[in-house]
């Protein structure tokens, strides 16, 4: 299968500070992509999307970032909370093809 | 909440037995994936349905078997469980969006999933 990994396993950050997760994808035809942060024992919640077409995303505190070039995305969250703790996820997909999902990093907030 | 759910939320079976997990899309979802998510692993797609047809398969055993029916719901039947799956298995519901350039994007929603123990 695809390979979708994260350069960080775990992040620690202190509350109020920006975060960023990494993601490498390897399958340059990928032209769609999904964060999702998943909480202990829940689903995977849906945070942002971007389409290769743009390489800058913002939503409510959350910026996604898309490098095209070195395959590369990142979500930025501004000013984490206790509430962000979680494990953050990339998904790639391809034209008419499945979605492939890294294992995952996980975000510890710091109070 | 996403709008997807599930049931059961928790199974504990054993070997050998047959179990049969349960998704209700999103309303107005006509896609509807299963994935398995083991210890320590990602989320492993296992197939997908499009308002009740197959459209893609995954890395789906055998012994496992979907289908989704005329009201768009979901199941996913196990057979001859083995300790090995032992997993959380969590449906994803989606709607296609269609781009300018013809391509369909599908944002996917998951359900809370269902804890399946294999004993």
């Amino acid at each position: 299968g695809e390979s979708v990994g994260l350069h960080l396993p775990t992040l620690s950050v202190q509350e109020g500070d920006n975060s960023i997760i990494n993601c490498a994808y390897s399958n340059s035809a990928s032209d769609y992509f999904i964060w999702y942060k998943q909480e202990s024992g829940k689903g995977p919640q849906f945070i942002i999307d971007i389409r290769s077409n743009m390489d800058k995303r913002q939503g409510q505190r959350v910026t996604v970032l898309l490098n095209k070039t070195v395959k590369h995305l990142s979500l930025q969250i501004a000013a984490t909370q206790p509430g962000d703790s979680a494990v953050y996820f990339c998904a790639e997909n391809i034209p008419g093809n499945q979605f492939y999902f890294g294992t995952g990093t996980s975000l510890t907030v710091i109070p | 909440d996403s709008g997807v759910t599930q049931t059961p939320k928790h199974l504990i079976t054993a070997t050998g037995q047959r179990v049969t997990l349960r998704c209700s899309p999103r309303s107005g979802d006509l896609s509807v994936y299963w994935y398995q998510q083991s210890l320590d692993q990602g989320l492993q797609f296992l197939i997908q349905y499009y308002n009740g047809e197959e459209r893609a398969k995954g890395n789906i055993l055998e012994r496992f078997s979907a289908q989704q029916f005329p009201d768009l719901h979901s199941e996913l039947n196990l057979s001859s469980l083995e300790l090995g799956d032992s997993a959380l298995y969590f449906c994803a519901s989606s709607v296609g969006l269609t781009s300018g350039s013809g391509r369909v994007y599908y944002e996917q929603y998951f359900g809370p999933g269902t804890r399946l123990t294999v004993t």
